[in-house]
């Protein structure tokens, strides 16, 4: 999962594995939260996003988990290849006091992962 | 489409000189953002402009201006740099301000000896 600090937690996984990203989240009331990879010299890339009304997602290869009561968040890539190597994000967009929402996103620190051939 | 680009690339400044950040995006997109990012930390939120006309103060808006000077454009401003302010910049754009998605830009990276 992710961590406050300097020291990014990484993942190491062979290529055709299937890679787990973990994120825990702060606010209980986000009501939206978005995942992002961000290769070497680039900008963060979106990959997938879900709402809070939701506790599953899927896109190509990918799956976004949504664990409300421990306020969990898991990216699953699927037969993971030397390109997902990179820093992934995650995001969460909190609601004000009165129940909207701030339209901010407040990401975490980021997991770096690495592909092996 | 180019989605959201930015100038310059890179940058090297004095302390206590100025510049400015542009950011220009062309998907229509209602909102920008202005993020600075360190070294092994995420993305922290400078400045934001919900709409074309208003602009409001992110996380950490000390040291800087902004100016969203139409609904493709959005400028940072660094009035006088100081060495705290070396980071890479990411500007960011959505289609409205609550729960969309956010796309960013390629980066600029500031040095500011």
């Amino acid at each position: 999962g992710e961590s406050v600090g300097l020291h990014l937690p990484t993942l190491s996984v062979q290529e055709g594995d299937n890679s787990i990203i973990n994120c825990a989240y702060s606010n209980s009331a986000s009501d939206y939260f978005i995942w992002y990879k961000q290769e070497s010299g680039k900008g963060p890339q979106f990959i997938i996003d879900i709402r809070s009304n939701m506790d599953k997602r899927q896109g190509q290869r990918v799956t976004v988990l949504l664990n409300k009561t421990v306020k969990h968040l898991s990216l699953q890539i699927a037969a993971t290849q030397p390109g997902d190597s990179a820093v992934y994000f995650c995001a969460e967009n909190s609601k004000k006091a009165g129940g909207t929402s701030y339209g901010k996103l407040t990401f975490g620190q980021g997991t770096i992962l690495t592909v092996h051939p | 489409n180019a989605g959201v680009t930015q100038t310059p690339k890179f940058q090297v400044l004095k302390t206590g000189q100025s510049m400015t950040l542009q950011c220009a995006q062309d998907m229509n997109h209602n909102s920008m953002y202005w993020y600075r990012q360190d070294p092994g930390m995420g993305l922290r939120l400078i400045y934001y402009s919900a709409s074309e006309g208003t602009t409001d103060k992110g996380e950490v808006p000390n040291g800087y201006n902004v100016s969203r000077l139409n609904k493709r454009e959005f400028s940072l401003r660094l009035e006088s740099a100081a060495p705290s302010q070396t980071s890479v910049y990411f500007c960011a754009s959505s289609a409205r301000q609550i729960q969309v998605a956010q796309y960013f830009g390629p980066g600029t990276r500031l040095l500011v000896l």
